[in-house]
This record gives C-alpha cells, structure tokens and sequence, in this order.
C-alpha cells in the first residue's frame, strides 16, 4: 500500500553483487505489478511489470517474482552497476480500482564502487 | 510514439501566490491521467485522476484542484499556495487498456 509519510528504506550493494528489493502489498485483488526506478530529479521509468498469472519474469539484467500467497513481490538485479543508484518503487492495481496505481514506499539502492 | 510533456520544471512561488501546471500527453487517445505528489525522501501519493475530459476524481483533501480541460491535456492548479504545498509534482498517462502508468519528468515547486 501506499507509504508516502515515511522515509524511504535504503540498500547498499557491491558493484557487480546482485540485488534484491523487497516490496509487500496487502490488496488480494491486485493483478498487475510494476517495478519503477526514479533517478534523483527525474520522474519513475518503468523496469518490468508482472500479471499475477506468473511467478517469475525476466528482462535484462533484471527478474521481478512474485508470490501471491504471502503477497510479497521482488526486484533482483544482477551484476549491479553505479547507474542502478536510484530509488525503486513497486505498484500494484487491481481490476476494481479504475486502473489506478497504488504505489509501495520505495527503496533508495546506492551502488558502492 | 507517445510522450509526456509536463512543465515547468523548477518554480519558486510566494506563499498565497496562484499556480498552474500543465500536463500534456501525445500520441494516444483517451488516457487515463494522473497527478502525483512526491515529498523529498518519500513515496508518490496521488492527488488527482482523470478518465475522460471534464472527469476529475481527487484523492486527498487540499488546497489544490485539477482540470481536463482536453483530452491530452491535465492541469493542476491553486488559487493561494501554502508552505506545505512544496513538493515534486508528477503527472502521469496511462492507457486503458493497459496498465502501466508513464511518468513525465516533474515539477519541483517550492513555495517561499
């Protein structure tokens, strides 16, 4: 669900390591699910984005999972580099919900040379 | 293809001054539109959303307003800003189709 008072949660990373960002949500309902980086200054771009007729996608360099059961989603990265320094928001809608994006708090990464 | 055009970038504006920012979208037809907030260091809440022209719904009580006035065009606006009105605005398009939302780059208003 939506977060907006709190401060965001940050992670540290190894260039090269992978990373994983960790995203809850509490709607059973919700459907679809976007991973957003925003880069310091600049408006969200979209990363990849997962039904929840799937448990597992992969892009390049980047794989969202998703476990409806515990209604938990995730974010990994492999081989991170410095541009990936940004903060990452999960979104989730539902058919009922007019198509609005619900947006999680967001995940500050910073990539450590 | 289609973009999102969202301006002014920067505006400083004086407590109980007027404001007006403006979203356009090309390239689609009918989009859903979207207007976000973001506080530094914080998540995105959104403020205003629009499914057709002249149809706003807001989403949290404030000192702002939102209009459609054509279909690829969204408007956010104040008749007095306050100090808690500062913030990154973002406006967004989505397809009703689709459901992923597309971002423009942003307003970072501070009112002095």
């Amino acid at each position: 669900g939506e977060s907006v008072g709190l401060h965001l949660p940050t992670l540290s990373v190894q260039e090269g390591d992978n990373s994983i960002i960790n995203c809850a949500y509490s709607n059973s309902a919700s459907d679809y699910f976007i991973w957003y980086k925003q880069e310091s200054g600049k408006g969200p771009q979209f990363i990849i984005d997962i039904r929840s007729n799937m448990d597992k996608r992969q892009g390049q360099r980047v794989t969202v999972l998703l476990n409806k059961t515990v209604k938990h989603l995730s974010l990994q990265i492999a081989a991170t580099q410095p541009g990936d320094s940004a903060v990452y928001f999960c979104a989730e809608t539902s058919s009922g919900s007019a198509r609005q994006l619900t947006f999680g708090s967001g995940t500050q990464l910073t990539v450590l040379p | 293809s289609q973009t999102i055009h969202q301006w002014p970038a920067t505006l400083v504006q004086p407590v109980g001054s007027p404001l007006s920012l403006e979203c356009t979208v090309e390239g689609t037809s009918n989009p859903n539109l979207y207007w976000y907030r973001q506080a530094a260091g914080r998540g995105l809440q959104l403020l205003f959303y629009s499914v057709g022209i002249g149809q706003i719904s807001s989403e949290v009580p404030q000192n702002l307003s939102a209009s459609r006035p054509q279909d690829r065009q969204f408007i956010l606006s104040s008749k007095k800003l306050l100090l808690s009105d500062s913030g990154f605005y973002l406006c967004a398009w989505g397809d009703r189709v689709g459901t992923e939302a597309f971002f423009g780059q942003g307003t970072r208003l501070t009112v002095v």
